[in-house]
């Protein structure tokens, strides 16, 4: 089935410096959803795209969607120790409009 | 409003052992979904739930593993003669079935169980 790459799988961070994680398919996707996880805790919907070429910003994270809805990416602009946690992208799969089917993740730690 | 909760949030067992996860989604949501995650992964869909439909039991990985859903509600995942690999933290989400373009199906995740076989 349908699945995404994503990368990196892991990112060490010093506070205040950039982060981006990527989202990869092979396939076009109808939209992506992108999640975070803290340490010990459960994932937590951040933001859904939708659009080709979409971009959307909540504070310091960006999103964007690709032109091609292929690829999907998710900048964070002077981390913080706040940040830490795994990203999740995710998309619908299966001609499904509500089953979604997630990366693997990028565990994001942030050296204060 | 309450979120989605799960219970047991810890369960230790015993290797052959059968054990009962139980997740009552949020109030209205028809959609419900069962993930496993272990140590360190990312999350392995298990099971969804639509409404009154057939669920879509793909991701099941054996026939150890079932659930059912009541009342368009409440759900249990079981998992029979439990083997150690079984152990992870098992994850329920639900979400609003919307219709049409750019429709929102956000998943809300409870806090999940945590199973530990020994």
């Amino acid at each position: 089935g349908q699945q995404v790459m994503q990368i990196p799988q892991y990112q060490h961070v010093q506070e205040g410096e950039d982060f981006t994680t990527y989202c990869n398919s092979s396939t076009t996707l109808s939209n992506i959803q992108w999640y975070k996880q803290r340490p010990g805790g459960h994932p937590v919907f951040l933001i859904q795209l939708v659009k080709s070429g979409e971009v959307k910003k909540q504070k310091r994270l960006t999103f964007q969607f690709g032109e091609a809805k292929k690829n999907s990416s998710l900048h964070i602009t002077a981390t913080q120790t706040t940040d830490v946690g795994t990203y999740f992208c995710a998309f619908n799969s299966g001609g499904s409009n509500y089953k979604l089917t997630f990366g693997k993740g990028t565990l994001l730690t942030v050296n204060p | 409003g309450a979120g989605v909760s799960q219970s047991p949030s810890n369960k230790v067992t015993e290797k052959g052992k059968d054990v009962e996860l139980r997740c009552d989604p949020i109030s209205g949501h028809t959609a419900l979904y069962w993930y496993r995650q272990s140590l360190g992964q990312g999350l392995e869909f298990l099971i969804y739930f639509q409404g009154n439909s057939a669920p879509d039991k793909s991701g099941l990985p054996s026939d150890r593993f079932s659930a059912e859903r009541t009342g368009g509600s409440v759900s249990t995942l079981t998992i029979q003669r439990t083997q150690q690999e079984d152990s992870a933290v098992y994850l329920c989400a639900s979400s609003l079935r919307l219709a049409g373009v750019g429709s929102y199906n956000e998943q809300f995740f409870g806090p999940g169980t945590r199973l530990t076989v020994l």
